[in-house]
């Protein structure tokens, strides 16, 4: 079975400065990982997604992730935070048949 | 163009009614699914749908029930709405396999009261 774990319900950072947002999951196979945001109001699109090749995945809004197998972690960074990045971020995971999502992660930018 | 359409966005209504909800994806995609998002923004898949074939169905009560016409379409009918109902649907869909990523819809939110 696999599931995923997102570290902080609540993150804060200041405009410009960096992003991390922790994802870990388990996996009895090789896992797709994938980073969803949702801003309010609105469904969920996608960031960013990993399935083989290059581990270092790069998304839109000039996000990013690392696929570390020997962590079994995707955490999410972006180098300078923008006001606009303000929103509840999705980690997610293949299981079985269905994709499993986290519990998410709530951005907060500080002016 | 949207590519995953719901309808409709906000439902209220009363405990013991029935309602349907629609989603209709002109991506092309195979798969369709049903999320439910709490209140505490956890979302849980409920059913999926691949070319009209009931693949997934979690363990979701018999109240719901999911149709899907054609491989375009997957509609949400819940019967006998209760308080705990009240949520946020997303439909979704991709095009093949867990490879794809999900294209969601914008969600309806329901509230029962």
């Amino acid at each position: 079975a696999q599931s995923v774990t997102q570290l902080g319900s609540h993150v804060s950072v200041s405009e410009g400065a960096l992003v991390l947002l922790r994802c870990n999951y388990s996996s009895s196979v090789p896992p797709y990982l994938f980073w969803y945001v949702q801003y309010p109001n609105q469904g969920l699109q996608l960031l960013l997604k990993y399935t083989t090749g290059a581990t270092l995945v790069k998304g839109i809004n000039g996000f990013e992730a690392e696929f570390k197998k020997s962590e079994t972690s995707f955490h999410l960074t972006k180098p300078s935070a923008h006001m606009s990045d303000a929103a509840e971020y999705f980690c997610a995971v293949n299981r079985d048949d269905k994709i499993i999502f986290g519990k998410g992660t709530r951005l907060h930018i500080l002016p | 163009d949207t590519a995953v359409s719901q309808t409709p966005k906000y439902l209220v209504t009363q405990m013991g009614n029935d309602k349907s909800i629609k989603c209709e994806q002109n991506l092309g995609h195979d798969t369709m699914y049903w999320y439910k998002q709490d209140s505490k923004k956890f979302l849980k898949i409920m059913f999926s749908y691949n070319n009209k074939e009931l693949i997934i169905n979690e363990t979701v009560p018999n109240r719901f029930s999911p149709k899907s016409p054609d491989k375009a379409h997957l509609n949400l009918h819940i019967n006998s709405l209760e308080l705990g109902d009240s949520a946020v649907y997303f439909c979704a869909s991709s095009r093949d396999g867990l490879r794809s990523p999900l294209h969601f819809g914008n969600g309806t939110r329901l509230t029962v009261t």
